[in-house]
């Protein structure tokens, strides 16, 4: 199984500041056959089901605020929120669906 | 509007069984992957099963293997998981989730907002 490990557990940001959660695969979540990372990051607010936030490692999902962005490639990814809103205080989940058991990493908590 | 809703949850005696349903609207059900994921109190996100589009490529997380079955009936629109042999263990949160694509190696870009079940003598 793959296993997915995010850093930190947890941060506290000031609004309009920059927030980065990392999120590491232990074997490489690239096809080769077709250049894409399957990986995908999601966050949760309390009380609220998951939401997708960005796709194949750096496509942001339709509606999603342009301070969300996601990078890497291989087995070391990132989530970036470029200027911090009160609204993104939530829980920050990636998750690798290149290989079944489709794992999540642990999580990520974000407060102001 | 897509829209996803879990039904079936509940309190089950250790060894129960439990079915879980999840009724789709809004976009082409037969066209898309469709999983459960579960989040047990307080707890991370735990991925459970996936189907994809025809059913014909079906995954499960090792815990439930053999125990919990997923399946689907595009006549009704409606995603099933099968839940028996109940532990404690699979005390949760059930979501269902539509997948991005017809295959089942996607992410996840529509949740419902989950059905409860709880595992308790």
């Amino acid at each position: 199984d793959i296993v997915m490990t995010q850093s930190p557990d947890s941060l506290a940001v000031s609004l309009g500041e920059r927030a980065a959660i990392d999120c590491k695969s232990s074997q490489s979540v690239l096809y080769s056959s077709n250049n894409k990372n399957y990986l995908a990051w999601y966050q949760q607010k309390p009380g609220q089901p998951p939401k997708l936030l960005i796709y194949w490692a750096s496509t942001r999902e339709s509606g999603v605020p342009d301070r969300f962005s996601g990078s890497g490639s291989g087995t070391d990814f990132t989530l970036t929120i470029s200027s911090l809103q009160a609204e993104d205080v939530a829980v920050y989940y990636c998750q690798q669906y290149y290989s079944t058991p489709f794992t999540f990493g642990p999580g990520t908590k974000v407060d102001i | 509007e897509v829209q996803l809703l879990e039904s079936g949850g509940g309190l089950v005696q250790p060894g129960g069984s439990l079915r879980l349903s999840c009724t789709a609207s809004g976009f082409t059900f037969s066209n898309y992957a469709m999983s459960w994921v579960r989040q047990a109190p307080g707890k991370g996100l735990d991925w459970v099963s996936v189907i994809n589009y025809s059913g014909g490529d079906i995954y499960y997380a090792d815990s439930v293997k053999g125990r919990f079955t997923i399946s689907r009936d595009k006549s009704e629109n409606t995603l099933y998981l099968q839940m028996n042999s109940l532990r404690a263990e699979d005390t949760a949160l059930y979501y269902c989730a539509k997948g991005d694509s017809a295959s089942s190696y996607t992410s996840l870009n529509n949740w419902g907002q989950g059905t409860l079940v709880t595992v308790s003598s």
